[in-house]
């Protein structure tokens, strides 16, 4: 039971770059979403996604894109990367309806730099 | 809008003493509480959670938690703190009405020492 899974562990990018952050979980959950983690900051929501085919935006979107074609599937995508979007990045899973109080499963994060 | 408040970022305590992390939170529905742990280098790892019910919450790892409406707090407590228990621990919270998003806390630093 792999859980989320999310590849890959660590990247750098040169500003402009473009890349997609994988994230898949194998748990059949209906809500899945990705948060970034910065000192002092905490853990805040970029998209989320409540099902297959339907995307919502968090606290802080902008730069980035997401899609949601499968139930186990859920990319996260840099069109044109920033040092500011220099994170570490986790992917979260859980199960039930929109507004179920099942827990977050998490995945054990990317780290990415951006030079 | 929701929001959540850890008031300290560090909490240092002697192994085998009392520990308790502070929370507060702002929600207009009714909120649904959580305590995740994050060890170094890896993802968060639920702790426990409340909905609804008894005010007090027992969680993994000997962890518990009291709900308090009228102060909206939630507050992490261990009767005898470990050294393993050292970790940065998030509370969150749902709206339970209206949130489908869970809003995290900027996260307490635990230290236990021997």
């Amino acid at each position: 039971n792999a859980g989320v899974t999310q590849t890959p562990k660590f990247q750098v990018l040169k500003t402009g770059q473009s890349m997609t952050l994988q994230c898949a979980q194998d748990m059949n959950h209906e809500y899945m979403s990705w948060y970034r983690q910065d000192p002092g900051m905490g853990l805040r929501l970029i998209h989320y996604s409540v099902g297959a085919g339907i995307t919502d935006q968090g606290e802080v979107p902008n730069g980035y894109n997401v899609s949601r074609s499968t139930t186990e599937d859920f990319p996260l995508r840099l069109l044109s990367a920033a040092p500011s979007q220099t994170s570490v990045y986790f992917c979260a899973s859980r199960t039930g309806p929109a507004l179920a109080n099942s827990p977050l499963h998490f995945g054990n994060g990317t780290r990415l730099t951006v030079t | 809008a929701q929001s959540v408040a850890q008031p300290e970022d560090q909490v240092n305590v002697a192994e085998g003493n009392p520990l308790t992390v502070k929370c507060t939170y702002s929600v207009s529905g009714n909120p649904y509480l959580f305590w995740y742990v994050q060890y170094p280098n890896r993802g968060l790892q639920f702790l426990l959670k409340y909905i609804t019910g008894d005010n007090l919450v027992k969680g993994s790892y000997g962890f518990e938690a009291e709900f308090n409406k009228s102060q909206t707090s939630f507050h992490l407590k261990k009767p005898s703190a470990l050294v393993s228990d050292s970790a940065l621990y998030f509370c969150a919270v749902r709206d339970g009405q209206a949130g489908t998003a869970l809003i995290f806390g900027k996260g307490t630093t635990l230290s236990v020492s021997s």
